[in-house]
């Protein structure tokens, strides 16, 4: 079992729309999440973590955790055409685990 | 402030030949870690290198080393490479265990 597993994608929306991404995690010891935004031909970039369980929320993107069900999402609000980016969801502190990433298009 | 930069950008190697990949950290930053991440797929870990030691290590072969120089920059190293190995390379560098800022990678096609 993959220590994050992150559903595949691709995902296209149309501009303005609620887009929800989601991991699962296996190990329940984990505390630190993190999700990152990676666009094409370029390193992946930190966008939001959270600790332990909850909701955090920076502008337009609120992240979650749920540990009860080792559930991580991100939610995208009003998404824009420079949202679209490959996602990354990840956890640990030194050395990271990453999902498969999911992709997204916002269509103008 | 220069970020983390990486270098070759590309190349393209033949199997069995061996490369060596170079990363300059984030100013202020003292621990290099480097990933892995194949077309489609997320980064995987390789290692990390803080006072030139490796400090962890991943899921891969001896064939993979690395070293931290004195200046904190790093080298990645793959021996006997396989076409399997072609990937991005991506070096991480952080200030003990604060937030990792990645390079944007080094695009390695074995031929």
């Amino acid at each position: 079992q993959k220590e994050v597993e992150q559903d595949p994608g691709p995902l296209s929306v149309p501009e303005g729309a609620i887009v929800s991404l989601n991991c699962t995690y296996s190990n329940s010891a984990f505390q630190y999440f993190m999700w990152y935004r990676q666009y094409s031909r370029k390193g992946p970039e930190l966008l939001m973590y959270t600790y332990s369980s909850g909701n955090k929320e920076d502008g337009r993107f609120t992240a979650q955790v749920d540990k009860s069900s080792k559930y991580i999402s991100l939610f995208i609000r009003d998404s824009q055409p420079s949202d679209s980016a490959t996602y990354l969801c990840s956890r640990g502190a030194n050395n990271l685990f990453f999902g498969t990433g999911t992709r997204l298009t916002v269509i103008p | 402030d220069a970020g983390v930069t990486q270098s070759p950008t590309h190349l393209i190697k033949t199997r069995g030949q061996q490369v060596t990949l170079r990363c300059s950290p984030k100013s202020g930053h003292d621990t290099v870690s480097w990933y892995q991440q194949a077309l489609g797929q997320g980064p995987q870990f390789i290692f990390q290198y803080y006072e030139e030691e490796e400090r962890q290590r991943g899921n891969f072969p001896d064939r993979f080393s690395g070293h931290q120089f004195p200046n904190y920059s790093s080298e990645l190293n793959v021996n006997a490479l396989l076409l399997g190995d072609s990937a991005l390379y991506l070096c991480a560098s952080t200030f003990r265990a604060g937030e990792l800022f990645f390079g944007e990678g080094s695009r390695l096609t074995v031929l």
